[in-house]
């Protein structure tokens, strides 16, 4: 089946500087990418739909010069978390829609971020 | 996408069946109930989906009523790895041109005792 990889799955940085998370698609193509924030005890919370070869689309509330999406291609979406704070600590998911037409959505294994 | 109801928590006997329930009274006729399953500190995993009529893979069976205003999904023998929030979410099969991100409600953490 399908399936998604991300990377890391885990990062600790220091205030102020900026991480980047990868999301790949490894059997399939994936035009459209999710990113998705958890924090603890929460239930997922979409952040931006990332779109291949243009702008991602940012749910109300995320900033887009924070959390810098790039989809360059069809199987590799980054977002970077510039100027992180500890409030940006969280679990970060990506999803990318299969091929089957069934509207069925594949996650990543999510990435752990703690900024100290 | 319609809105759903969901327990906050279930538990189950291991190696029974657990059936959690879903309530989404305001489904529209195209919309779609997908199941997902989070378990901790993971992606969300798909399980199943279905309009209409029951639906059974190797994970699961969906079990709609008639009215479509509610459903069942049931894991016909629960093990201990089967401990996890789960999500039932009703939306459209296609989003046409665009394509739409999953909304997460809180889900049904279940509970799966030894």
């Amino acid at each position: 089946g399908a399936v998604v990889s991300q990377h890391p799955s885990w990062v600790i940085c220091k205030s102020g500087t900026s991480v980047k998370i990868e999301c790949r698609s490894l059997d399939f193509q994936a035009t459209t990418m999710f990113w998705y924030r958890q924090f603890p005890k929460q239930s997922l919370m979409l952040m931006a739909t990332s779109n291949e070869g243009s702008k991602a689309t940012y749910e109300q509330g995320v900033e887009k010069d924070k959390f810098l999406i790039n989809h360059a291609s069809l199987t590799l979406s980054t977002l970077t978390v510039t100027s992180a704070h500890p409030e940006d600590s969280s679990f970060y998911i990506c999803s990318a829609r299969d091929s089957s037409g069934a509207n069925v959505l594949t996650f990543g294994a999510g990435s752990r971020l703690t900024v100290l | 996408d319609a809105k759903t109801t969901q327990p906050t928590s279930m538990d189950c006997a291991e190696g029974r069946a657990a059936n959690l329930p879903c309530n989404h009274s305001t489904i529209s006729g195209n919309e779609y109930v997908y199941w997902y399953r989070q378990i901790h500190s993971q992606g969300p995993q798909y399980i199943i989906h279905g309009l209409k009529n029951n639906e059974t893979n190797e994970m699961a069976s969906l079990i709609i009523t008639e009215d479509r205003k509610s459903s069942t999904l049931i894991l016909p023998h629960a093990t201990l790895r089967d401990t996890a929030v789960y999500y039932c979410i009703v939306r459209v099969l296609s989003s046409g041109g665009g394509a739409d991100g999953l909304t997460f409600g809180k889900g049904t953490h279940l509970i799966i005792q030894p």
